[in-house]
């Protein structure tokens, strides 16, 4: 059963900083990987998606990367605004049918201004 | 473009009512379905998905049934709610590439 880890569970950080969040999952057998923002409150905003093939995927000031041998994701956020501040997730494909997804946790990130 | 709708935003539902929420997807065709669940404390969960019209399958045992009657209508009901039910409830869509959309989601409150 895929199970995924998010860390931290929290992080608040002044604005400007570059961040880091982790996320790593126990069934190295996937074929993408997907970060999300939640605001409070609202639905699932889908940030980037990595496929298997890929090492890395960026969008703007957001770099996500995987690394399938180590169970490990991260997203990377520079220079960091109030404006980013949401919870963060982290989804792989959870192996059943019509590519399901398990999820992790969260990192709720507050950038203070 | 496509847009995936959910309603209502809100419920405030006693213990043992029935329920029905609502998901609808705009600007596709044959999309794959999903219903998630987000309770207090705990991560998403895959409930129900839906690769077709009236193709409905359960991931986890529960109180909850889904059924798909038309290509972008995907309804999640239950008889008799229980007060684990509550939980913020989101609908998703996925077409060819492998990305999921998520709806706006609904806020149900079982007392």
């Amino acid at each position: 059963k895929q199970e995924v880890t998010q860390i931290p569970a929290a992080l608040s950080v002044p604005e400007g900083e570059n961040l880091v969040l982790n996320c790593s999952f126990t069934d190295s057998a996937i074929y993408n990987l997907q970060w999300f923002r939640q605001d409070p409150g609202k639905g699932l905003t889908s940030l980037l998606l990595i496929q298997s093939s890929q090492r890395e995927q960026t969008s703007g000031r957001l770099n996500a990367s995987l690394d399938k041998s180590s169970g490990r994701s991260t997203l990377y956020i520079a220079a960091s605004q109030p404006g980013d501040s949401a919870t963060y997730l982290c989804a792989v494909p959870s192996g059943g049918g019509a590519d399901g997804l398990t999820f992790g946790k969260g990192t709720h990130l507050i950038i203070q201004p | 473009s496509q847009t995936i709708h959910q309603w209502p935003a809100t419920l405030v539902q006693p213990v043992g009512s029935p329920l029905s929420l609502e998901c609808t997807v705009e600007g596709t065709s044959n999309p794959n379905l999903y219903w998630y669940r987000q309770a207090a404390g705990r991560g998403l969960q895959l409930l129900f998905y839906s690769v077709g019209i009236g193709q409905i399958s359960s991931e986890v045992p529960q109180n909850l049934s889904a059924s798909r009657p038309q290509d972008r209508q995907f309804i999640l009901s239950s008889k008799k709610l229980l007060l684990s039910d509550s939980g913020f409830y989101l609908c998703a869509w996925k077409h060819s590439s492998y990305e999921q959309y998520f709806g706006p989601g609904t806020r149900l409150t079982v007392t």
